[in-house]
């Protein structure tokens, strides 16, 4: 099965930028998405397909993949940014499901 | 706009069944496929299976073959998440959640707001 490895934390000071990766084997050939889940409250997805940014998402979200490693940048970073952040991807053997990194907590210092 | 309401928090013992729903509205129910998404207390996501909307062709990550039964009702745009033989480890918030349409490997767009299903004796 593949799988998608995030670090479990990234903490970053109000606007400066975080960076959050996940890793997976030749993960830059999978379309990646990403998702923020503040506390309590149902998973919101901030970017598709590597690096597009869904309507009403600021522009201060991105993402970028290649190689081993998709990355999710948030800059100018805002108190309001603490959150979950996970990866997601698609992976096909016998049949295609979804994977889902481990989720990256975010906290604003 | 679209939205998906699921049905309320649960509280079972270990052995029953429970049935979550998730009602949609907002677009054409069959023109886009529902996933549904675990996630256990203090963890992340967790993902169970996807539905076609269409065809109704359920399809089940490995882990979560025959106690999940997902289903539809097409009539009121409204899927559903089944599991029997509940066990403690179930114990989770569920989420349903739409695929975007027509692209190979989808995001999930729309998400319900979660259901509780805790199992206890």
């Amino acid at each position: 099965s593949y799988v998608v490895t995030q670090e479990p934390s990234v903490s970053v000071a109000p606007g400066q930028t975080a960076r959050i990766t996940c890793g997976g084997v030749n993960i830059e050939s999978k379309s990646v998405h990403w998702y923020q889940q503040k506390s309590g409250q149902a998973p919101v997805l901030v970017v598709n397909d590597d690096s597009d940014r869904p309507s009403g998402i600021p522009e201060r979200f991105g993402g970028s993949n290649s190689g081993n490693t998709a990355t999710l940048t948030i800059s100018r970073v805002e108190a309001g940014d603490e959150a979950d952040y996970y990866c997601q991807v698609w992976h096909t053997d016998t049949d295609l499901y979804v994977v889902f990194g481990g989720g990256t907590k975010l906290t604003v210092l | 706009q679209v939205q998906l309401v699921q049905s309320g928090s649960e509280l079972k013992k270990p052995g029953a069944s429970v049935k979550v729903s998730c009602k949609t509205s907002g677009y054409i129910f069959t023109k886009y496929a529902v996933n549904w998404v675990r996630q256990a207390p203090g963890q992340g996501l967790e993902w169970l299976g996807w539905i076609n909307t269409e065809t109704g062709d359920p399809m089940y990550a490995q882990g979560f073959r025959g106690r999940f039964v997902v289903s539809l009702d097409t009539s009121v745009s409204t899927a559903y998440l089944q599991i029997n033989n509940l066990k403690a480890e179930d114990t989770a918030v569920y989420y349903c959640a739409r695929e975007t349409a027509e692209v190979a490997t989808p995001p999930f767009d729309y998400w319900g707001q979660g259901t509780l299903v805790t199992v206890s004796s």
